[in-house]
């Protein structure tokens, strides 16, 4: 059975850093692709971005200058940087396994249960 | 970005109704998209991916349609269960994009 937990603070001040964790069980990171989604309190969801444990990654333009995304083969874990954090970045933050169809389609098929992050000082 | 337009927003329906959400994307997707269901203060799960194809475990009452531009999301007979969120999301092109969500009360 596939699992995946987030972890990290809760709260984080405006201009500061958010950084959250994903642990993957019962698959290893070295498989497939992982991802980060948010969704802001009320509304839908935005896909973040997302990495191979080789390295390679894809972010969403709309972030992409303050998001890193990266992966610890060791531990089995990916994590999320976003600098310079605002109000709007307040959001369930959800990790969640990439898988393909064809080696052409995408998808989202296991996510962890989220984490609620607030931008506030 | 390519932008996916949901509708209705919202629908109201009875147990047993065939209910139909319909996803509309700014460019062609060949068929590209998925869907996924969130029920209230949960993650999303994955109903469908390349438009038609059931996910592993999802009921029958669920189908996905569509290829291009028009996609469907169809629950043949909705259960009390099935009170939730439907997005669809393109996977065709970067940034990756869901639509805004179709709310279905009962």
């Amino acid at each position: 059975q596939v699992q995946l937990q987030e972890s990290g603070p809760g709260l984080v001040k405006p201009s500061e850093t958010l950084s959250l964790t994903c642990t993957v069980s019962g698959d290893t990171i070295r498989r497939h692709y992982w991802s980060w989604i948010r969704q802001p309190p009320g509304k839908g969801l935005e896909w973040i971005g997302y990495i191979y444990y080789s390295g390679h990654t894809n972010y969403n333009p709309s972030l992409k200058s303050r998001v890193t995304i990266s992966a610890d083969t060791s531990k089995n874990q990916f994590s999320l940087k976003v600098t310079s954090v605002t109000a709007a970045d307040t959001a369930v933050y959800y990790c969640a396994r990439v898988r393909n169809y064809n080696f052409s389609q995408y998808y989202f098929d296991y996510w962890g249960q989220g984490t609620l992050v607030t931008v506030s000082s | 970005a390519i932008q996916m337009t949901q509708s209705p927003s919202s629908l109201s329906a009875s147990v047993g109704d065939r209910v139909t959400i319909t996803c509309r994307a700014s460019q062609g997707i060949r068929n590209d998209l998925g869907w996924y269901q969130q029920k209230p203060g949960k993650a999303p799960k994955l109903l469908i991916y390349a438009a038609s194809i059931l996910h592993t475990g999802v009921p029958s009452r669920f189908s996905g349609s569509g290829s291009g531009t028009d996609f469907t999301l169809t629950i043949s007979s909705l259960q009390p269960e099935d009170l939730a969120t439907y997005y669809c999301l393109q996977d065709n092109d970067y940034p990756w994009t869901f639509g805004q969500g179709t709310k279905v009360e009962i």
